[in-house]
């Protein structure tokens, strides 16, 4: 069964303060994981996306990585900031799906002053 | 960047009466939108997929007959939920998929639109 599955549920850390966020998942055939940010009754907006041959991506203090064999992805939050309070979906595509979209759960980030 | 909006952005309505959420992709065009439902603390749930021009594919255990999708042209689908129950209040977000050459990077980029707060009353 294609699943995705982040940890923490949850994360509180200081402003100013790094943080990692981990993504599982078992989805094939692999086409592309993103990550996205999702502001409070708002919707999703793409970070990063990777396709199978891509390691790492950045993008401002934003960077992910991918393992495609292990299957595993994490991003990367560097020098938080207050306005880094989401929550922070992983969503993985599956060859052949037509543009459906496995999510993630998500990790709710709060960054605290 | 590829610009999605939804109106409205919340709704409230009486149980019993039927809303129309509208979405559209504003500077590219798309053959393909998705609508998805999200309940509080809960990850975004596909209802279905909207193709220009023809039917709707919906979910498993989604009523086609309560939320119908109306795809009428390559910038706007609509979804109306018709008679609406409290159980219906959710945060409805479409999404579009661009696929024209330049943008099509991987193939089924979507771009999601920023919400719409149903509340029923």
């Amino acid at each position: 069964k294609n699943q995705v599955e982040q940890s923490p549920q949850s994360l509180i850390i200081l402003e100013g303060k790094n943080c990692t966020l981990q993504c599982n998942y078992t989805v094939s055939p692999f086409s592309n994981l993103r990550w996205y940010k999702q502001d409070t009754g708002r919707g999703p907006v793409s970070l990063t996306i990777m396709t199978f041959s891509e390691n790492t991506k950045s993008n401002g203090r934003y960077t992910a990585t991918l393992d495609a064999d292990t299957k595993q992805s994490s991003l990367h939050i560097t020098a938080s900031q207050l306005s880094d309070s989401a929550s922070y979906i992983c969503v993985v595509s599956a060859l052949g799906s037509q543009g459906n979209l496995i999510f993630g759960k998500g990790t709710k980030l709060s960054v605290k002053p | 960047g590829a610009v999605v909006s939804q109106h409205p952005s919340r709704v409230i309505c009486k149980s019993g009466t039927s809303v129309k959420i509208e979405c559209r992709s504003l500077d590219f065009q798309a053959t393909t939108m998705f609508w998805y439902r999200q309940f509080p603390k809960q990850s975004l749930m596909l209802m279905a997929t909207s193709n220009e021009g023809s039917k709707a594919t919906y979910e498993q255990g989604v009523e086609k007959d309560k939320f119908l999708i109306n795809h009428a042209s390559l910038t706007l689908s609509t979804l109306t939920v018709t008679s609406a129950h409290p159980e219906d209040s959710s945060f409805y977000i479409c999404s579009a998929r661009d696929v024209a050459s330049g943008r099509a990077l991987h193939g089924d980029t979507q771009y999601f639109g920023p919400g719409t707060r149903l509340t029923v009353l």
